[in-house]
């Protein structure tokens, strides 16, 4: 079956260090992954997109990488602040539909302590 | 340049009423999608539609729920007889008219559904 998978565990870290965060997927061929941050009771914003024939793409203190081989995203968030705690969501898209029909995975949590 | 807008915020129905759930896209923007999000589960897409056109609906649960986007006004999700199983958050996203990949979808704040 197809699946998109974010670790469920919410991620502490410390203020100033690297947050990774991973998404797996299978039994698609995006075409391209995106990645949304979630506030509480807010809707997703677009951070990033990341092409299947790219390997990492960077925006500011952001950086994703995809493997099309490992079927995985990972998403760097660098020098991390309190004001990055969210939830961060991975979406792929095959690219067959003639539309943005995106999947989405559940989200991963990130709380970053001062 | 106003978001996608979204409204109620909040809707309590009692089981057995309609919800009306409203969705006005970015300004430009000719494409609007319909998520629902229950608790501790991912975002999962409803429907795609177009304005006066429905594109893709294989989201949308077979009964009680419809979507419209009429050529003047809001897009509309319409949940009849509600039940308790339908109380979530339901997002609406659009994106512009010409589409190609790396084109992204903008989410409007959410409208939570409580069914008493």
């Amino acid at each position: 079956s197809q699946k998109i998978e974010q670790n469920s565990e919410a991620l502490n870290i410390q203020e100033g260090k690297t947050a990774t965060l991973t998404c797996n997927y299978t039994n698609y061929s995006p075409a391209y992954l995106q990645w949304y941050r979630q506030d509480p009771g807010r809707g997703p914003v677009f951070l990033l997109l990341i092409r299947e024939n790219e390997k990492e793409k960077r925006k500011e203190r952001l950086k994703v990488t995809f493997d099309t081989t490992l079927k995985q995203s990972l998403f760097h968030i660098t020098a991390s602040q309190p004001a990055d705690s969210a939830t961060y969501l991975c979406a792929l898209d095959t690219g067959n539909t003639g539309f943005q029909k995106l999947v989405f995975g559940t989200g991963t949590r990130l709380l970053v302590s001062p | 340049n106003a978001g996608v807008m979204q409204n109620p915020r909040h809707l309590v129905r009692r089981r057995g009423q309609e919800a009306r759930l409203r969705c006005s896209p970015m300004k430009g923007h000719s494409h609007v999608y319909w998520y629902r999000q229950l608790p501790e589960e991912g975002l999962k897409f409803m429907v795609y539609l177009q304005k006066e056109n429905i594109i893709d609906e294989s989201g949308m649960p077979k009964e009680r729920f419809s979507a419209e986007f009429p050529k003047e006004g809001p897009s509309i999700l319409r949940i009849q007889q509600v039940v308790r199983g339908d109380s979530a958050a339901y997002f609406c996203a659009s994106s512009p008219p010409v589409q190609g990949a790396g084109d992204t979808q903008y989410f409007g704040p959410g409208t939570r559904l409580t069914v008493l």
